[in-house]
């Protein structure tokens, strides 16, 4: 079985750009979560996506904005990129939502964001 | 203060060590502890992971946690080169699906 494939995997842009990012989730999997990591802060939540919404959302300014389509693919949006943008994206799936912290998650290969 | 400390290291041992990996942690509402690995060019994997306190054995790698410290540690024995990789601990209070990671250890094993 395939794992989450994440395109691009290397992105290079300036400040003030925008980027989309994409995340393709296992097959069969309906919930979609987005992290940022740097090697400050380590991994930092974004926010999750299931059946097209959003469930929940961590703490970033709303220059972050995801989507997810009907087929549970999901695309991660930053517009108006700083230099502090620069990251590594991770995107994961499961088959429900997580409730739970024990719940298992897979992670993508990620797409390493660099702004100039 | 963050939630979650760990030494980014990194740890560079010979083949055949013991490995000890380390988080402390303050939020003393952590129920459920994982230990992730990331090798270069790629996205965490489930290692090992644990419920309150104790120990959890699995081949070459035990997970620990000290709840009275508010530590947990990762153990693995005969470490081999293709254990090289980033080792990140990740914890969870019990009634939410907010996980807290550390910021990971890089770990270098050597023939």
């Amino acid at each position: 079985k395939a794992g989450v494939t994440q395109t691009p995997r290397y992105l290079i842009k300036t400040r003030g750009q925008q980027v989309t990012l994409s995340c393709s989730p296992i097959s069969g999997h309906r919930s979609v979560s987005w992290y940022q990591q740097t090697p400050g802060q380590g991994l930092q939540f974004l926010f999750e996506y299931f059946s097209e919404t959003q469930r929940n959302k961590g703490n970033f300014p709303g220059r972050f904005s995801g989507r997810q389509f009907s087929n549970s693919r999901s695309e991660m949006n930053v517009s108006t990129l700083e230099l502090g943008d620069s990251a590594l994206y991770l995107c994961a799936s499961s088959l429900v939502p997580r409730t739970s912290g024990r719940d298992e998650q897979f992670f993508g290969p990620g797409t390493r964001l660099t702004v100039l | 203060q963050k939630e979650v400390e760990q030494d980014p290291g990194p740890l560079s041992v010979p083949e055949g060590a013991i490995v000890s990996l380390n988080c402390t942690y303050s939020n003393s509402a952590f129920q459920y502890f994982m230990w992730y690995r990331q090798y270069s060019r790629k996205g965490p994997e489930l290692l090992m992971y644990t419920y309150s306190s104790g120990n959890k054995e699995d081949g070459r790698f035990t997970a620990q946690v000290d709840k009275s410290s508010k530590y947990i540690s990762l153990f693995i024995r005969d470490s081999q080169p293709s254990d090289s990789a980033t080792y990140l601990c990740a914890m969870s209070a019990y009634d939410t699906d907010k996980l807290i990671f550390g910021t990971g250890t890089r770990l270098q094993v050597f023939p």
